[in-house]
């Protein structure tokens, strides 16, 4: 069981917004530590999306955009394309653990 | 342009070791921290373990703690994992990847990772 949990999946059109949540607890993002999104089309690497719970890597898409609130997190992705069909992943520290944690994964399919 | 190239990749029967190494390129190597972070077949990532730039500072998810070794040779730009006693469950991508800056957790470039398969 991960410690950060994302629903196992989400869908949506193209043109469409898709959420993608990431609840935690008073450890992790409740504690106040940054959450971090990744893309990952299957069978490559991880692809950094979202750091510091909002901040967007340079050449990321504004499409893609990350809120947190209490002790959850969530990624927002307007305007669905194809190409953005692939898993998310969340990642913060976790204290009591003290390392970092991921979510479980989210798999995004556009319709 | 910033390069992690994995290798080690190999079948270890339960109870072996084997090292991974991740050669690194396109960047002041000293000056960032590494991570390795794996994924079994079909599902997410799991940490595994980090070290600081300058190599002094190690950290461990607590399940490996013991079993796996994290180093660096920073006048090879390469960073490594020893792993020994190693389990089915074990069995994963490994993938090595950059923090972002000193002292975060986030990852801004991966490797293309390199497989690991346990089994007798």
């Amino acid at each position: 069981q991960s410690v950060l949990t994302q629903p196992p999946s989400v869908s949506g059109a193209p043109g469409q917004r898709v959420t993608i949540s990431c609840t935690g607890s008073s450890s992790n993002i409740g504690a106040g530590y940054g959450v971090h999104w990744y893309q990952q089309v299957p069978g490559t690497a991880p692809k950094l999306l979202i750091y510091g719970n909002t901040n967007r890597p340079s050449g990321v898409p504004d499409r893609f955009s990350g809120s947190k609130s209490g002790t959850s997190a969530s990624l927002a992705i307007t305007g669905l394309q194809a190409e953005d069909e692939a898993d998310y992943h969340c990642q913060s520290y976790d204290r009591g653990l003290r390392s970092s944690v991921f979510g479980g994964g989210t798999q995004l399919t556009v319709l | 342009e910033v390069q992690l190239v994995e290798s080690g990749e190999g079948l270890v029967q339960p109870g072996g070791s084997l090292r991974l190494s991740c050669a690194a390129s396109g960047f002041t190597f000293s000056s960032y921290g590494m991570h390795w972070v794996r994924q079994a077949p079909g599902k997410g990532l799991e940490y595994v373990s980090a070290i600081s730039g300058d190599g002094h500072s190690t950290y461990y998810a607590d399940s490996l703690r013991g079993r796996f070794t994290i180093s660096r040779d920073n006048s090879k730009n390469t960073v490594y994992l020893q792993m020994g006693s190693l389990r089915p469950e074990d069995m994963a991508v490994y993938f090595c990847a950059r923090a972002r800056i000193v002292g975060s957790n986030e990852l801004d470039y991966w490797g293309q990772g390199t497989l690991v398969t346990v089994s007798s």
